[in-house]
């Protein structure tokens, strides 16, 4: 099956630094990805979507400057929270797409929890 | 607009019993639904998905769902739940169109499992 890895599941930083999470689609290429944040107790909400050798589309009211997206391979992404502040603590999930034949379908990450402090 | 509607924030089931959890959806054009399951700081496995056909799917897990469009409503159905079965239940809804494109979730509904 289809396995998507995000790195690191969990990650503590102070306030001001910036981190770097990896999304990776182990056995097979995307060339779009999508970067999803959720709160406590709540629903997923799309942040950005990452699309291979081009700019990410960002979602109306997610700072680009902010939550930086890199997808520079066809099974790596990467979202870099800059100067990070703890409003920012939340879930943050990947999903990559992939196709097979004519069928197309979204895969999730397991998710990295991010805690500024 | 589009959007996804889950009712429901918490259910609480006994174990053996059956379970409905509800889903309905706006969207404006032909919609691809999904449900989700989240363990507690988990991501997502997908239990099942509808786009075409029958309108009954089944999913992993001993899960179903019923389409109904005159309803817009998915509804997630088990006949008898599991300790295992506890955990944060997601309904979305993506693009026919782009396939796999951004997904459109509900709030979630959590569920809980008596002994």
């Amino acid at each position: 099956g289809a396995v998507v890895s995000q790195h690191p599941s969990r990650v503590i930083c102070k306030s001001g630094t910036s981190v770097k999470i990896e999304c990776r689609s182990l056995d097979f290429q995307a060339t779009t990805m999508f970067w999803y944040r959720q709160f406590p107790k709540q629903s997923l909400m799309l942040m950005a979507t990452s699309n291979e050798g081009s700019k990410a589309t960002y979602e109306q009211g997610v700072e680009k400057d902010k939550f930086l997206i890199n997808h520079a391979s066809l099974t790596l992404s990467t979202l870099t929270v800059t100067s990070a502040h703890p409003e920012d603590s939340s879930f943050y999930i990947c999903s990559a797409r992939r196709s097979v034949g004519a069928t197309t379908e979204a895969f999730f990450g397991q998710g990295t929890r991010l805690t500024v402090v | 607009a589009q959007s996804v509607t889950q009712p429901d924030i918490h259910i609480t089931v006994s174990e053996g019993a059956s379970l409905e959890l509800r889903c309905n959806y706006s969207y404006g054009a032909t919609p691809y639904l999904f449900w989700y399951v989240q363990s507690p700081g988990q991501g997502l496995q997908l239990l099942l998905k509808y786009f075409s056909g029958d309108t009954l799917v089944q999913g992993i897990k001993g899960f179903e769902a019923e389409f109904k469009r005159s309803q817009s409503s998915f509804n997630l159905r088990k006949p008898s739940v599991h300790w295992s079965d506890a955990a944060e239940y997601f309904c979305a809804v993506g693009p026919l169109y782009n396939q796999g494109g951004k997904l459109i979730f509900g709030q979630g509904t959590e569920l809980s499992v008596k002994p």
